[in-house]
């Protein structure tokens, strides 16, 4: 593992299933980010963690919820998923106020 | 209200001429910081180069620099002598404050296509 990995990398997904975005970042990084991205929308920050232990909600946090049991790991989950749930979601982290973010490759939801 | 603003949806350059892709931005906060970054088709999320709020100079990475206007709450993205691996869609990003929860806010984004 080099960098962020997230699974999976596709997933159609029945409306009303759920669904665990699995994002795990090699780096060290305390503080942790899921984007979703759509067009014409550029990137909307759904929840955020800056240090194992603790989250907080972004831009779109309805319907989505995480955790962050350790530095490494931040998973995203959708109870029940819903059509406009439809996106690409990015995980990110970073080191400190001045630091760019490191994204990972995406994960392509499609719920139908 | 969008805290950050892309004009530009689409952009068109001739290969080996220099681009400007605009960004505004809206804050109160003092501190903060200003990003750029490329997604080609891809996909992936490129960091291109940054830009803080009490830096005295305009940030340059290679090819990219940053005309930063603080007054006017502009940080446009210059790309010198484009090439045709530029084409991509480019994002502008702010993030606030000194607290380590303020998030970083992107724009819309820019398509930049690079013609020969």
């Amino acid at each position: 593992i080099a960098g962020i990995t997230q699974a999976p990398t596709s997933q159609i997904l029945a409306a009303g299933r759920r669904m665990t975005l699995r994002c795990t970042q090699d780096m060290r990084h305390n503080a942790m980010y899921w984007y979703r991205q759509d067009l014409g929308l550029g990137l909307r920050l759904i929840h955020y963690s800056n240090t194992a232990g603790t989250t907080g909600k972004g831009e779109v946090p309805d319907g989505y919820s995480v955790s962050r049991a350790n530095t490494d790991d931040f998973p995203l989950t959708l109870a029940s998923a819903v059509p406009s749930q439809t996106s690409v979601y990015f995980c990110a982290s970073r080191t400190g106020f001045n630091s760019p973010l490191h994204f990972g490759n995406g994960t392509r939801l499609t719920v139908t | 209200a969008q805290k950050i603003t892309q004009t530009q949806p689409g952009m068109f350059v001739q290969e080996k001429e220099a681009v400007t892709l605009d960004c505004t931005y809206d804050t109160s906060d003092p501190s903060y910081g200003l990003f750029w970054y490329k997604q080609p088709s891809s996909g992936e999320m490129i960091f291109l180069i940054y830009q803080g709020s009490y830096d005295q100079q305009n940030a340059t990475e290679g090819r990219y620099s940053l005309n930063f206007q603080k007054a006017r709450k502009s940080a446009n993205l210059v790309i010198s002598a484009s090439q045709l691996g530029d084409s991509a869609m480019y994002f502008c990003a702010m993030r606030e404050g000194l607290n380590n929860n303020n998030d970083m806010r992107f724009g819309a984004g820019t398509r930049l296509t690079v013609k020969p």
